[in-house]
């Protein structure tokens, strides 16, 4: 089955440390996204990659980090410069061009800074 | 400056009865609108969508209307149900860029 896989489901971290959330592909998909949902926020844009080795930062980038080594993969790394990090985070995949058929997302990521 | 936004953090309705849920925009370049459905703790997943040259696009018990020059836009389901009972977002987008998503509205469909 074609998916999107985020991982781990729940992650706490202490104040000061970095965390990479995971998240993993198999849709053939060129462009990949990193929203972040907060209680009465919506989702807003962290980066986002169109293609391998290329990204671009978001609304709210400050104290975030990403790679695009694969087609497959966007890490998500939360630095210890993120003042406010506890969210849910949601990863998202497209097809380029084919703009009626949004965005596939993960299951998301919960992340508690303890 | 929020560019998409839902100004009904939530709804109520009875269950058979329609459910009609606004989005209103700003950036009159966005070309493409789509709704999102979310439960709590998972990824929102597609609904429906509609291009900026339409202005009604219909699926089954769900239609997206479209009206540009007020620049908005609603989402009506018909005949609501209760598992339609959920979280749903306003999204949109101007060329290849990605997409700007409301605060959402919290959908209720009682028995």
């Amino acid at each position: 089955d074609g998916g999107i896989t985020q991982s781990p489901k729940y992650l706490f971290r202490k104040e000061g440390q970095n965390v990479t959330l995971s998240c993993e592909q198999n849709l053939n998909h060129d462009a990949m996204y990193w929203y972040r949902q907060d209680p009465g926020q919506g989702l807003r844009l962290i980066y986002y990659s169109q293609i391998v080795n290329d990204f671009q930062k978001g609304d709210i980038a400050e104290g975030y980090s990403v790679s695009r080594e694969k087609k497959e993969s966007f890490p998500l790394t939360v630095t210890s410069a993120q003042k406010n990090p506890t969210a849910f985070y949601l990863c998202a995949s497209s097809v380029q061009g084919a703009r009626g058929y949004g965005y596939t997302f993960g299951s998301g990521t919960r992340l508690t800074v303890v | 400056d929020q560019q998409v936004k839902q100004n009904s953090p939530s709804l109520s309705v009875q269950e058979g009865r329609i459910s009609i849920l606004n989005c209103d925009y700003t950036n009159s370049m966005f070309d493409y609108f789509l709704w999102y459905k979310k439960y709590p703790a998972e990824g929102p997943t597609f609904l429906i969508s509609i291009s900026s040259i339409k202005d009604k696009n219909e699926d089954g018990r769900f239609t997206v209307f479209l009206n540009k020059s007020a620049k908005h836009l609603s989402l009506h389901i018909v005949p609501s149900q209760p598992g339609d009972s959920a979280v749903y977002f306003c999204a949109a987008s101007a060329g290849n860029t990605p997409l700007v998503f409301g605060k959402g509205t919290r959908l209720s469909v009682i028995a």
